[in-house]
């Protein structure tokens, strides 16, 4: 099954609001990023994250590893803000980041 | 930011040929990946590299794939012969350490006719 669950797949939202994304571990995730893979295909590193909290910005990311998940909420989304969203989860032991398959944001005005 | 390079951005080849991909990771870079996209969908491991060597691979990376970065120059990934199934971005990606941030490259579109 899916070891990096992302939710909601897709996800439409007006300009100003505020939203957030969820990926759901079934490895024993120690740390998490997020990406932004932004229309044009480039993927933009957003937060590294080992369990705790960190904030950019209109980006505010989380990671519990006791719980298996990490959340990235968006504030006052802006049209820039589109594009496809990417968790991926490294456990201890290895080095490869596994990807959730993403969450599609398109904001509108 | 720090910039990973991928050349060429864009690759068309016959059925059977060898390609190969080339990636510039960031300089002081020291682990070393490939990722398979298709389609804009999941982006699948494919393969890391670090002191020279093939740390972890996934089923996707077949007997077909090598990798290698010679004295320190491009990372690059080869694929001999390839099929049409390996149609697909290729994503070079680079880290300092291990528990440090990911960088990706802007891709490079294989289309295999």
């Amino acid at each position: 099954g899916d070891k990096v669950k992302q939710s909601p797949s897709a996800l439409s939202l007006q300009e100003g609001t505020n939203s957030a994304l969820r990926c759901n571990f079934s490895i024993a995730a120690t740390t998490v990023q997020w990406f932004l893979q932004n229309p044009r295909g480039s993927l933009i590193n957003l937060f590294y994250l080992v369990p705790g909290t960190k904030e950019n910005g209109r980006l505010k990311s989380a990671f519990d590893s006791k719980e298996s998940y990490s959340t990235l909420h968006i504030r006052d989304a802006q049209l820039e803000d589109s594009g496809t969203y990417f968790c991926a989860a490294r456990n201890t032991g290895n080095y490869k980041y596994v990807f959730g398959a993403g969450t599609r944001l398109k904001v509108i005005a | 930011g720090p910039k990973v390079l991928q050349i060429p951005s864009h690759q068309i080849i016959d059925m059977g040929q060898m390609v190969t991909l080339n990636c510039d990771p960031v300089s002081n870079h020291l682990y070393f990946y490939w990722y398979k996209q298709i389609l804009g969908q999941q982006m699948e491991f494919l393969v890391n590299f670090y002191n020279g060597k093939v740390m972890e691979k996934s089923k996707l990376f077949k007997d077909q794939f090598s990798v290698e970065r010679p004295d320190g120059s491009y990372f690059t990934l080869k694929i001999q012969p390839t099929a049409l199934e390996d149609s697909a971005v290729y994503f070079c990606a680079s880290m300092y350490r291990a528990n440090e941030r990911l960088f990706f490259g802007h891709g490079t579109k294989l289309s295999v006719l």
